[in-house]
């Protein structure tokens, strides 16, 4: 069965700092890999995906993402962290391409201090 | 292009009560999934849609729990009688046919059991 694992429920950062968000995955089959991103009153936005083409991906707002197969983990990256970063971050795990549901982490939330 | 839109945005009513959940996709998109988030815990998959059909209910929690999608457009969640444990957000996503790596979400609705 697949699952996902997101290392820190609450993460801070100082404006301009790096952002990593930690996200650990098991999978059977070859996975497609995400990250979801919720601002406060607003509904899941997808920030990048990965589906088996450039294992580092660019995703909207600066954010990156890189697949690493050999340690099952694709962590999301941004150089200099802005105060509207300041949201909850979702990484997701689906099984191929098809007709499957997404398999989320528990969520992990980016404080942006000043 | 309206995104997914669901309705209401929060709802709060008391144990043994009933409560419909809306969810209209995307115009085009035959997929539609529901996925809810009881606090502190990750979004887990309900149940997916294949316009009118039922494709995969095995994240259904109970039998007092009933989805449905009558012409393949607007889906309802219905839970009767709601229970305590019930409460969370619960999420719509919906996806074209052509595209299954991507769904996108709606708002979700909060629905909190007293």
């Amino acid at each position: 069965a697949q699952s996902v694992t997101q290392l820190g429920s609450h993460v801070s950062v100082s404006e301009g700092a790096l952002v990593l968000l930690r996200c650990n995955y098991s999978s059977s089959v070859p996975p497609y890999l995400f990250w979801y991103v919720q601002y406060p009153n607003q509904g899941l936005q997808l920030l990048l995906k990965y589906t088996s083409a450039a294992t580092l991906v660019k995703g909207i707002n600066g954010f990156e993402a890189e697949f690493k197969k050999s340690e099952t983990s694709f962590h999301l990256t941004k150089p200099s962290a802005h105060m509207s970063d300041a949201a909850e971050y979702f990484c997701a795990v689906k099984e191929g391409w098809g007709n499957t549901p997404l398999v989320f982490g528990k969520g992990t939330r980016l404080s942006v201090i000043a | 292009e309206a995104g997914v839109t669901q309705f209401p945005s929060h709802s709060v009513i008391e144990k043994g009560q009933t409560v419909t959940l809306r969810c209209d996709p995307i115009s085009g998109h035959d997929n539609l999934y529901w996925y809810r988030r009881v606090m502190g815990k990750e979004i887990k998959f309900l149940l997916h849609f294949v316009k009118e059909s039922k494709q995969d209910e095995s994240g259904m929690p109970n039998n007092r729990f009933l989805a449905e999608r009558t012409g393949g457009t607007y889906s309802t969640l219905k839970v009767q009688p709601a229970e305590l444990e019930d409460s969370g957000v619960y999420f719509c996503a919906s996806s074209q046919e052509t595209r299954l790596d991507t769904q996108y979400f709606g708002p979700g609705t909060r629905l909190t059991v007293l």
